[in-house]
């Protein structure tokens, strides 16, 4: 069974430029969560999608946004980027949105803003 | 508002010795608690997980961990360290929301 998988797994973009990350979930999972890792701050939440509504939001302004489609893939998007921004997204996905279960994570994409 | 505290950012023990790290936890409800191991350049892989049954928990490579609601902690420990196990690890707790709350993280480091 494919596990998650994010694309790309390293992108190098400069200060103001935007970027789309993605993430296919385990076949069958219909929950996805997106967090951001940096060395400062650590790993915070940014947003859960579930059968293509967003369930839960994080505190990040409104330059990151995200979706899910009907095959329960999701994307994730930063406008108008800032070097605070560089960070591991990780992307995870569940069997459903809200129970207690594992998140299961993928290998991230590192994001590198010159 | 829940959160997790993990007491020490870096633990360093010796191959063969116990391993034990600190997980304290703040939640007005009872909490679903979870430890992950972060591996250089990947994602996050579970460890094992407390959803309100057994108050001593078993995951795999050896590690378990205890619920103790009187000292809302929740520790992780190994009984003999391999060099396989430095990693990152991270306790979380899981809020109303459903969203994972992560601790700061504790580097672990084994001495050969």
């Amino acid at each position: 069974k494919a596990g998650v998988t994010q694309t790309p797994r390293y992108l190098i973009k400069t200060r103001g430029q935007q970027v789309t990350l993605s993430c296919s979930p385990i076949s069958g999972h219909r929950s996805v969560s997106w967090y951001q890792q940096t060395p400062g701050q650590g790993l915070q939440f940014l947003f859960e999608y579930f059968s293509e509504t967003q369930r839960n939001k994080g505190n990040f302004p409104g330059r990151f946004s995200g979706r899910q489609f009907s095959n329960s893939r999701s994307e994730m998007n930063v406008s108008t980027l800032e070097l605070g921004d560089s960070a591991l997204y990780l992307c995870a996905s569940s069997l459903e949105g809200g129970s207690p279960g594992e998140l299961f994570f993928g290998e991230g994409s590192r994001l590198t803003v010159l | 508002a829940q959160s997790v505290t993990q007491l020490g950012s870096h633990v360093s023990v010796s191959e063969g010795a116990l391993v034990l790290l600190r997980c304290n936890y703040s939640s007005s409800v009872p909490p679903y608690l979870f430890w992950y191991v972060q591996y250089p350049n990947q994602g996050l892989q579970l460890l094992l997980k407390y959803t309100s049954a057994a108050t001593l928990v078993k995951g795999i490579n050896d590690f378990e961990a205890e619920f103790k609601k009187s000292e809302t902690s929740f520790h992780l420990t190994k009984p003999s360290a391999h060099m396989s196990d430095a990693a990152e690890y991270f306790c979380a707790v899981r809020n109303q929301g459903g969203k994972l709350i992560f601790g700061q993280g504790t580097e672990l480091s084994v001495k050969p």
